[in-house]
């Protein structure tokens, strides 16, 4: 099993709705996450640290659940602009290096 | 600097040619990590840099891949006689060593986009 690991999608939704996805990972004892945001031919930006008390910043929110091993990223009103790929990051057991899901993709049309 | 910096942003070569990929971290940024990423695809670690010395290169796709790190800051990747399956993004990323600390700034670049014709 991947350590992260993510619905591709895409989520296709209308302006101003609320849409939802979850990302699950293997490593019960992981506290911290992050969720990206990556642009058609961009680099990945960070959009929200996730710790175990989680996260709002706007109309997003992102909340960890570590009962059943998944984070999840809520946004509300959808905007044109959230049209993306969102990526979800999770440390690696053991090393430094962070474990990127594959990136869920969410269409928001008008 | 203010943000990861990688260079040329484009890169066109020849097959068989070599090319080199620069990327200037974050100041400060003890770890660097180097991705490729092929159209509609996910990331695909290559090598991790803490400091000058390279603790994971298990991502390398091949011998014809080289890495390295001077100063504690910049990293040049090689790619030797290329070949068309080498065509990607090529991205970089640094950090501090505090996964999942208010300061731990994991942060691409901006990728060179390599094209193998």
């Amino acid at each position: 099993r991947k350590e992260v690991e993510q619905d591709p999608g895409p989520f296709n939704v209308p302006e101003g709705a609320t849409v939802a996805f979850n990302c699950t990972y293997s490593n019960s004892a992981s506290q911290s996450f992050f969720w990206y945001r990556q642009d058609c031919r961009k680099e990945p930006k960070l959009l929200m640290s996730v710790y175990s008390s989680g996260n709002e910043d706007g109309r997003f929110t992102a909340q960890l659940n570590r009962a059943s091993q998944y984070i999840s990223l809520l946004i509300r009103d959808s905007k044109l602009s959230d049209s993306a790929t969102y990526l979800c990051v999770g440390p690696s057991g053991g090393s430094y290096i962070p474990t990127f899901g594959r990136g869920t993709s969410l269409i928001v049309h008008p | 600097g203010a943000g990861v910096s990688q260079s040329p942003s484009n890169k066109v070569t020849e097959k068989g040619k070599d090319v080199e990929l620069r990327c200037d971290p974050i100041s400060g940024h003890t770890a660097l990590y180097w991705y490729r990423q092929s159209l509609g695809q996910g990331l695909e670690f290559l090598i991790y840099f803490q400091g000058n010395s390279a603790p994971d290169k298990s991502g390398l796709p091949s011998d014809r891949f080289s890495a390295e790190r001077t100063g504690g800051s910049v990293s040049t990747l090689t790619i030797q006689r290329t070949q068309q399956e080498d065509s990607a993004v090529y991205l970089c990323a640094s950090s501090s060593n505090s996964f999942g600390t208010p300061n731990y700034g994991y942060t691409f670049g901006s990728g060179t986009r390599l094209t193998v014709v």
